[in-house]
């Protein structure tokens, strides 16, 4: 069962570079997320979409962007990188998602570095 | 500041010892969610809370909710070297699924 798969596992960019963050989810799940954890931070929203074609901002959505054509896919595109970007990207996913009561699936995570 | 507030940051206890991690939340609850991450992995679901008084045991972990307090207590009976790992607690605040998390507490068991 693969789940939630996030490609790469590790990424070294230079300052101003850009890249896609890929994932990819098999269970056909409507809503799916992307985190950022920080080290002691704990987990925040970068972005999150209810299904294809919807997306919407989370907490700290600067710098990011994303796009959700299918409902397996939801791209993380960073344009200019930066050092604060440097963190780990966690993608989720959920079946309904809300109402407190469904939890969500997470992906291993993308450690990346922006030197 | 953090909407949700875990405690202790870290936590260092001796191989059977019992322990609790606290997580406080400064808005309403729509659902309360315990989580454990290993380095390098994701996050995997432990347990999740929705009424107040609910509690919920999985193996050794136990988790309450009181929602008057908007507070949720996860307890390990007789701890082991497996349950080490960061523990975070997350929230759902509204009908969209967005969960926010705490900044998680760092739980090391030694033999």
């Amino acid at each position: 069962n693969a789940g939630v798969t996030q490609t790469p596992k590790f990424r070294i960019l230079k300052i101003g570079q850009s890249m896609t963050l890929q994932c990819t989810q098999d269970m056909n799940h409507n809503y799916m997320y992307w985190y950022r954890q920080d080290p002691g931070m704990g987990l925040k929203l970068i972005y999150y979409s209810v299904g294809a074609g919807i997306t919407d901002k989370g907490e700290v959505p600067n710098g990011y962007n994303v796009s959700r054509s299918t409902t397996e896919d939801f791209p993380l595109r960073l344009e200019l990188a930066a050092p604060s970007q440097t963190s780990v990207y966690f993608c989720a996913s959920s079946s309904t998602g809300g109402g407190g009561n469904e939890k969500l699936f997470f992906g291993s995570g993308t450690q990346l570095s922006v030197l | 500041s953090q909407e949700l507030e875990q405690s202790p940051q870290s936590l260092i206890v001796q191989e059977g010892k019992n322990l609790t991690i606290n997580c406080t939340s400064s808005k309403t609850l729509y659902g309360l969610y315990w989580y454990k991450q290993k380095y390098g992995e994701g996050l995997i679901f432990l347990m999740m809370l929705q009424k107040g008084g609910e509690e919920k045991s999985h193996e050794k972990i136990t988790a309450k909710l009181d929602e008057k307090k908007q507070q949720s207590s996860l307890h390990i009976t007789a701890s082991q070297p497996s349950h080490a790992g960061i523990y975070l607690c997350g929230a759902d605040r509204s009908t969209l699924g967005r969960l926010y998390f705490g900044r998680g507490t760092q739980l090391t068991v030694w033999p």
